[in-house]
Parts: structure tokens; C-alpha cells; sequence
């Protein structure tokens, strides 16, 4: 089974843009979880979709925003992007709540 | 409060035994999960804990106590290839939310 997948790769953007990141899950998998993570915080919880819903939220501000769509592929978009916004962006996947697999991450650097 | 916590860093030699501890208070809880992270990779799934109790895996194990909120990470024989952030993640009842740890860093020196 092919794995989690994440594009970009990498991203550079400039303060008050915005950014869009995609994630396709595990094939089967219905559950897709973002994070964000950074040296200093490890690995910050933002939002769970599954079967298109948002299930959970963390507690990120409302510039940061997801969507999923029917074959659960999911979507990550950050507006207003500020430099604080640079990290890795990685998502995990699982069909369920089962254990999360994750892809390998798209790192934003905002300049 | 949710909280988990794990030493920053640690370092250890190629063949030796290492324990990385986890603690962790979280609101419900099901199920405590370890990962392994390369620098600039994406984390790796290790083990699972829901009950109490040790899981052996090859040579790493996993051992849990719910009442004391408490689990570790024991690698034998180490590798050079296990120098590596392990990351202590907490799965909350109810809402099924994740809660990582920052992670330990493990040097393994020849």
C-alpha cells in the first residue's frame, strides 16, 4: 500500500500571503489529522477530518483552516501567513481512530 | 491540564540499553502511542499501549501504567541508525484527540 503522500514538498512564502497543502491519505483510511511542528513545540494538534467532517480542533487560530474531500484526500490553508507560520506541516492518516501514519511533511518557510 | 513530559535529550552507546520515560496527565485516555523520528523525516510508528503492562517488539519494548500515568521506551542493542527523536504521544478518550510530547532526543555514540 502506498503510504501517506504531502505536497508540496516545500514552500517559501512572503508574510500576508496565503498558503494551500495538500494531503491523500492511506487508501481506506477515512481519518486525516494535521499538525504543525516546530523545534521548540513539537508536534501542535490542529484539525482531524474524517468521512469530509471536521471531528476535532486544536487551538490554533481561525487563519488556519482544512477541508476533505469524498475520497478523503484533505487540504490544509493558512491565510494571512506570518513568520511564526514557518514549520513542518504534517499529516497523518488512520481509518479510524486507529494508530496515525504519517506523511512527510511540507515545510513553509515565511519570509 | 493535558500535559506530557519527556527528557530533552539523551545519549547512549552503540550495543547499550536505553529507557526514554514518559509521564503524562491527560483528560481520559486511550491509548499511548511512541514514535521515532529521524531528523527531517516524517515520525514512524513504534508502538502501542492500552493496557498495562510490557510490549515487546524486536528490541524495542513498551511498557505502560495507567494508574501512575506513566510509560517508557526501552531500546536494546543499539544501532547508530537509532539516534533519532522519539516522540510520547497520549490518544484522550472521548474526542480521540492526540497529544504529542516535544520528544527525546537520543545521540548513540560508537
Amino acid at each position: 500500500k502506498a503510504g501517506v503522500t504531502q505536497t508540496p514538498r516545500y514552500l517559501i512564502k512572503t508574510r500576508g500571503q496565503q498558503v494551500t497543502l495538500s494531503c491523500s491519505p492511506i487508501s481506506g483510511h477515512r481519518s486525516v489529522s494535521w499538525y504543525q511542528q516546530t523545534p521548540g513545540q513539537g508536534l501542535q494538534f490542529l484539525f482531524e477530518y474524517f468521512s469530509e467532517t471536521q471531528r476535532n480542533k486544536g487551538n490554533f487560530p481561525g487563519r488556519f483552516s482544512g477541508r476533505q474531500f469524498s475520497n478523503s484526500r484533505s487540504e490544509m490553508n493558512v491565510s494571512t501567513l506570518e513568520l511564526g507560520d514557518s514549520a513542518l506541516y504534517l499529516c497523518a492518516s488512520s481509518w479510524d481512530v486507529e494508530t496515525q501514519y504519517f506523511g512527510p511533511g511540507t515545510r513553509l518557510l515565511v519570509l | 491540564g493535558q500535559n506530557i513530559d519527556q527528557p530533552t535529550e539523551m545519549t547512549a552507546t552503540e550495543g547499550a540499553i536505553v529507557q526514554i520515560n514518559c509521564t503524562y496527565q491527560t483528560s481520559g485516555f486511550n491509548g499511548l502511542f511512541w514514535y521515532q523520528q529521524h531528523a527531517g523525516e516524517a515520525p514512524t510508528f513504534l508502538s502501542y499501549n492500552v493496557l498495562d503492562g510490557l510490549e515487546e517488539k524486536g528490541r524495542f519494548s513498551s511498557f505502560l501504567s495507567r494508574s501512575k500515568g506513566y510509560s517508557y521506551l526501552l531500546l536494546k542493542e543499539l544501532q547508530m541508525k537509532d539516534s533519532a527523536s522519539y516522540l510520547c504521544a497520549v490518544r484522550a478518550s472521548g474526542t480521540y484527540k492526540y497529544i504529542f510530547g516535544t520528544g527525546t532526543r537520543l545521540k548513540v555514540l560508537a
